[in-house]
């Protein structure tokens, strides 16, 4: 597509119940990463994806956060058994190739409010 | 361990006024910078970036940012605001090992009428 598309652009979900993010990005984009933006906070590093492999999952707040990207495209990021504090948008970005000495393309984002 | 600073969570300027939304940062090696913008319910998007060629970097929306390799500065600043420009502004730097982007944590510029 034209840009890096993000589904659901909202979201909310209840205590305990999981849920599937999903980042679709920019066509030939080898790079994709995840980005948590709570309200009022900066930027959070999730995880990076090199083709289909992440070579940087540091960022993953805890074991119910997984992410896969599949065929080099599509991402999806599930947070299983949400929590309050998961509420936040949860931002994707692709590049041309690795690390960040190109321009990131950035998704609208998805919004999690968690009940 | 490199960083990101950037002076204000939130910045105030009327309309027409000088806009300047500071960023420090601290490297070992020349980095490459990069000034990103957030409009409302938007994602980011790239303004600007300095990649050790001129020191003066024009971006769009007439912004433009000078790298200060003895200030460790990499300043954004635009001659006069408009309405439009509300929105946050993120300061980034290239990681030394890995080549991910070390961000700060934004300025908000709002601009009063």
């Amino acid at each position: 597509g034209a840009g890096v598309s993000q589904s659901p652009s909202n979201k909310v979900t209840e205590k305990g119940k999981d849920v599937e993010l999903r980042c679709d990005p920019i066509s030939g984009h080898t790079a994709l990463y995840w980005y948590r933006q709570s309200l009022g906070q900066g930027l959070e590093f999730l995880i990076y994806f090199q083709g289909n492999s992440a070579p940087d999952k540091s960022g993953l707040p805890s074991d119910r956060f997984s992410a896969e990207r599949t065929g080099g495209s599509v991402s999806t990021l599930t947070i299983q058994r949400t929590q309050q504090e998961d509420s936040a948008v949860y931002l994707c970005a692709s590049s041309l190739g690795q690390g960040s000495t190109g321009e990131l393309f950035f998704g609208e984002g998805s919004r999690l409010t968690v009940l | 361990a490199q960083s990101v600073t950037q002076l204000g969570s939130h910045v105030s300027v009327s309309e027409g006024a000088l806009v300047l939304l500071r960023c420090n940062y601290s490297s070992s090696v020349p980095p490459y910078l990069f000034w990103y913008v957030q409009y409302p319910n938007q994602g980011l998007q790239l303004l600007l970036k300095y990649t050790s060629a001129a020191t003066l970097v024009k971006g769009i929306n007439g912004f433009e940012a000078e790298f200060k390799k003895s200030e460790t500065s990499f300043h954004l600043t635009k001659p006069s605001a408009h309405m439009s420009d509300a929105a946050e502004y993120f300061c980034a730097v290239v990681k030394d090992s890995n080549y991910q982007l070390i961000w700060g944590a934004g300025t908000k510029l709002i601009i009063k009428p």
